[in-house]
């Protein structure tokens, strides 16, 4: 049972164009959401997170979206790099602080020059 | 900075074999994970942590064993390696900073069981 689902394994766009990477998930007490960049042979880094009392979080050239009600969640890229080709996972989690994250399958970005 | 440090990066195993996967922390945190992940399967869940010698079962648990001694180590166990086994493994510990929480990762540890 996928209870995070990212439906796009890989995603291609053009540098400086908007990169759109989409998650969505079904467990209802899922509240606190991240998303996470892992480049080959590296761990995952962070990158931006959530919780559900908003819809929208803004760090620099990342924003993630969040649609509570169509359990759906966006990350926008602008301009994207070619630095940001890399597997983006989200991941989500009851919101109490050190809970196990539940991650979905990665989508691939490849941003080309 | 957190820094999680795994021992190996690289590591070939042959079947049969007990296989240790050492992760150390070094900013006191109390909560620490071992995932394991697989092209078109994400991360999964292996086994966690919320304080020394106490351990709970993530989502593929089948396999593997952990131990968790002192607060920084955590280590992951495969008991009798099987090549199903093959894969990235990759512990974390849990961040806070009051605002956002998330979990800080190792390098990873390739695993290649033969």
């Amino acid at each position: 049972d996928q209870q995070v689902k990212q439906n796009s394994p890989s995603l291609s766009v053009q540098e400086g164009r908007i990169s759109i990477l989409n998650c969505d998930y079904t467990n209802s007490m899922f509240d606190y959401f991240l998303w996470y960049k892992k480049y080959p042979a590296e761990g995952p880094t962070f990158l931006i997170s959530i919780s559900s009392i908003k819809d929208k979080n803004e760090d620099g050239r990342f924003t993630v979206f969040l649609n509570k009600s169509a359990k759906h969640l966006s990350l926008h890229i602008v301009p994207s790099q070619p630095g940001d080709s890399a597997v983006y996972f989200c991941a989500a989690s009851p919101m109490a602080s050190g809970s196990r994250l539940t991650f979905g399958e990665g989508t691939q970005l490849t941003v080309n020059p | 900075d957190v820094k999680v440090t795994q021992s190996s990066r690289y590591l070939v195993k042959r079947t049969g074999e007990k296989v240790f996967l050492e992760c150390v922390q070094d900013m006191d945190h109390e909560n620490m994970f071992w995932y394991r992940q697989d092209p078109g399967l994400g991360l999964r869940l292996i086994y966690f942590s919320y304080d020394v010698k106490m351990k709970e079962k993530g989502d593929i648990p089948e396999g593997y064993s952990v131990s968790r001694e002192k607060k920084e180590r955590f280590s992951l166990i495969l008991e009798s390696a099987s090549t199903n086994q093959t894969s990235m493994y990759l512990c974390a510990s849990s961040f806070s900073d009051g605002l956002t929480w998330g979990y800080t990762f190792g390098s990873g540890t390739r695993l290649t069981v033969v």
